[in-house]
């Protein structure tokens, strides 16, 4: 199985900041990695998919990089409704893996 | 665009099977784009893949869980089912269905979610 590491698994952050979260698979994934933002008693949200590119409907404060083993998730300017949990999940093989979480909190 | 739900009872024994099953609304269950996907969560945990089947009945499981599930289709209702045989307390989680989008390996819709415990 390829494991993923998210860091940090908390981060405490300001309205108006940058928040750049990283999620390191265990081997190569090529781009197949996606993002996902979580609030409390609710379904995921995808947010990235195939590292870089943006869901239908998600703001541009959000954008993801990376290729390889290392993705990063940045919100260019945090606002208040993006306090939540967010979680990387590699599709690059079968079984799907998701990543700790972060925790994005005030 | 798709929307899902799940349903199922909210609890189960011990040793018993956990049967759940995923409606699928606003689209075909046969759209060979997506796979459709069962995802799991402990309370105040992480996410977990149990599961994908597309819609010819294919299917892929996590090895980790593959002993004691079955995840079956049925397109004449537009629907898909997951069966999780032998559950213990460590089986506790919100169980969400999920679109899996073949190309890009993202899990594009889901469900609400329900909360499945497992107890005497």
């Amino acid at each position: 199985d390829i494991q993923m590491t998210q860091s940090p698994s908390s981060v405490s952050a300001s309205v108006g900041d940058r928040v750049t979260i990283t999620c390191r698979a265990s081997q190569g994934i090529s781009s197949f990695l996606a993002w996902y933002q979580q609030k409390p008693g609710k379904a995921p949200k995808l947010l990235i998919y195939v590292a870089s590119n943006l869901q239908s409907g998600v703001p541009s404060r959000f954008s993801g990089s990376g290729s390889g083993t290392d993705f990063t998730l940045t919100i260019s300017s945090l606002q208040p409704e993006d306090f939540a949990t967010y979680y990387c999940q590699q599709a690059g093989s079968f079984p799907l893996t998701f990543g700790g979480g972060t925790k994005v909190e005030i | 665009q798709l929307q899902l739900q799940e349903s199922g009872p909210g609890l189960v024994k011990p040793s018993d099977t956990l049967s759940l099953t995923c409606t699928v609304s606003g689209g075909s269950i046969t759209n060979a784009n997506y796979y459709w996907a069962w995802i799991r969560q402990p309370p105040g945990m992480g996410l977990e893949w149990i599961g994908n089947i597309d819609y010819s009945g294919t299917t892929y499981y996590n090895p980790s869980l593959k002993s004691r599930v079955t995840v079956s289709i049925d397109t004449s209702k537009n629907h898909f089912s997951l069966k999780l045989r032998s559950v213990t307390a460590a089986d506790t989680a919100i169980y969400y269905c999920a679109t899996w989008a073949t190309s890009a390996g993202s899990l594009d819709s889901w469900g609400q979610g329900t909360l499945v415990s497992v107890s005497s």
